[in-house]
Parts: structure tokens; C-alpha cells; sequence
């Protein structure tokens, strides 16, 4: 079936502990997205992806890091985990070519003790 | 600033029809999308408006007005599992999408 896969779906982690979560889109979308969802607000974004090999920049980048090797693989690194990033976080991908409609993974939940 | 807004939770019985409001002000618009998100799952895209006026899908339709910032998802003959929140999200004019935190619909039998 296609769509976006991520992993883990949930992990605990202590502060100051390096994590990354990944994404796998078949879909051969040429944008990905990651975003983090906390309870009353909206999505925001933290990085994307428009074609493989370019990144930019979210709404909340700080303490994120992402790569494009490739088409399929957008992975989200937190260098030095703190409690404020404890959130539930979706990869996302879309056809820019259609309406632009995204495609979301299941979202993986991060707690940071 | 960029701003969504939509009334954090609503209450609608079985078999009604029940309007969710969304306004915005965005530096630009490039479309409006409507998403569902069931408690503990991804959103899943429901509808794309890029054009005043009404689009209809089966029992849910929305609607736009650009003039006014204004849209509106319409969901008809409610069922239990329509339980969920809506979210409102603007495409700018950098073609970034803009979120509203969600409108929780609680469905009663």
C-alpha cells in the first residue's frame, strides 16, 4: 500500500539524548514536510523539503535538523533532546503539481523526560 | 500576523448537519483546505477551495468567500464516527501552509 511510513510510532527519551525519527514516502512526492502537533494548537511546521538534495527552514526550526539524501527518505534529527520537545510529530509529503494536498505518516509521539 | 481561527470544540447530534467556521488573515492565498483528524490518528485531506463559492463531496461540502477570509465546512446526515477534529489550513502567499489549532466535533447519539 502506499504512503508514508515513520518509526518509531512512540519513544521515550531522556534530555540531552540524541534521537531521529524517520520517513519513507513511495508515493515519489518531491515535497516532504515535517511537522509537531501540541494539544490547542495548530500544526507547525519545522522543516521541508521541496526536491531531494534542498531543505528550508519552518516555522519552528530551532533544535531540528533534517536531510534530503533522496526522494523517498526525509529523516528528523533532534541533536540534544529537551522536555519542550516532547509533542507528536508527522512527516508529510505532496504532489505540487495537484492541489498540493498532503499526505501524512502516522506520527510518531516523543516524550522527553 | 497570519492567523486561523475556528471554534475549539463543537457538540452536533446524530443524523444533523452541523457548520464549522474558519476565518483567516494571511499574507496572501494560494487555497484552503479542510482535514480530518481522528483522536490518535493523521489527518487525512477532505477538501481544497481555491475559488468563492461551494464544493460539494458526498455529505460534507465547503465553502469560501475570499472577500470575507471566510470558509466553511458543512457536514450533513452526521454519523458516530464523524467524531473527530477539522482542521482549517490556508496556503500563503510562499505557498506555506497555515494551520488553525482544530475544531473538536463531538457527535451525540
Amino acid at each position: 500500500i502506499a504512503g508514508i511510513t515513520q518509526a518509531p510510532t512512540s519513544q521515550i527519551l531522556a534530555a540531552g539524548r540524541r534521537m531521529t525519527l524517520r520517513c519513507t514516502q513511495d508515493m515519489r512526492h518531491n515535497a516532504m514536510y515535517w511537522y509537531r502537533q501540541d494539544l490547542g494548537l495548530g500544526l507547525r511546521l519545522i522543516h521541508y523539503s521541496n526536491t531531494a538534495g534542498t531543505t528550508g527552514k519552518g516555522e519552528v526550526p530551532d533544535g531540528y535538523s533534517v536531510s534530503r539524501a533522496n526522494t523517498d527518505d526525509f529523516p528528523l534529527t533532534l541533536a540534544s533532546a529537551v522536555p519542550s520537545q516532547t509533542s507528536v510529530y508527522f512527516c508529510a509529503s505532496s504532489d505540487e503539481d495537484d492541489t498540493g494536498e498532503l499526505f501524512f505518516g502516522e506520527g510518531s509521539r516523543l516524550t522527553v523526560l | 500576523g497570519q492567523n486561523i481561527d475556528q471554534p475549539t470544540e463543537m457538540t452536533a447530534t446524530e443524523g444533523a448537519i452541523v457548520q464549522i467556521n474558519c476565518t483567516y488573515q494571511t499574507s496572501g492565498f494560494n487555497g484552503l483546505f479542510w482535514y480530518q483528524q481522528h483522536a490518535g490518528e493523521a489527518p487525512t485531506f477532505l477538501s481544497y477551495n481555491v475559488l468563492d463559492g461551494l464544493e460539494e463531496k458526498g455529505r460534507f461540502s465547503s465553502f469560501l468567500s475570499r472577500s470575507k477570509g471566510y470558509s466553511y465546512l458543512l457536514l450533513k446526515e452526521l454519523q458516530m464516527k464523524d467524531s473527530a477534529s477539522y482542521l482549517c489550513a490556508v496556503k500563503d502567499s510562499n505557498y506555506q501552509l497555515i494551520w488553525g489549532a482544530g475544531t473538536k466535533l463531538i457527535i451525540k447519539p
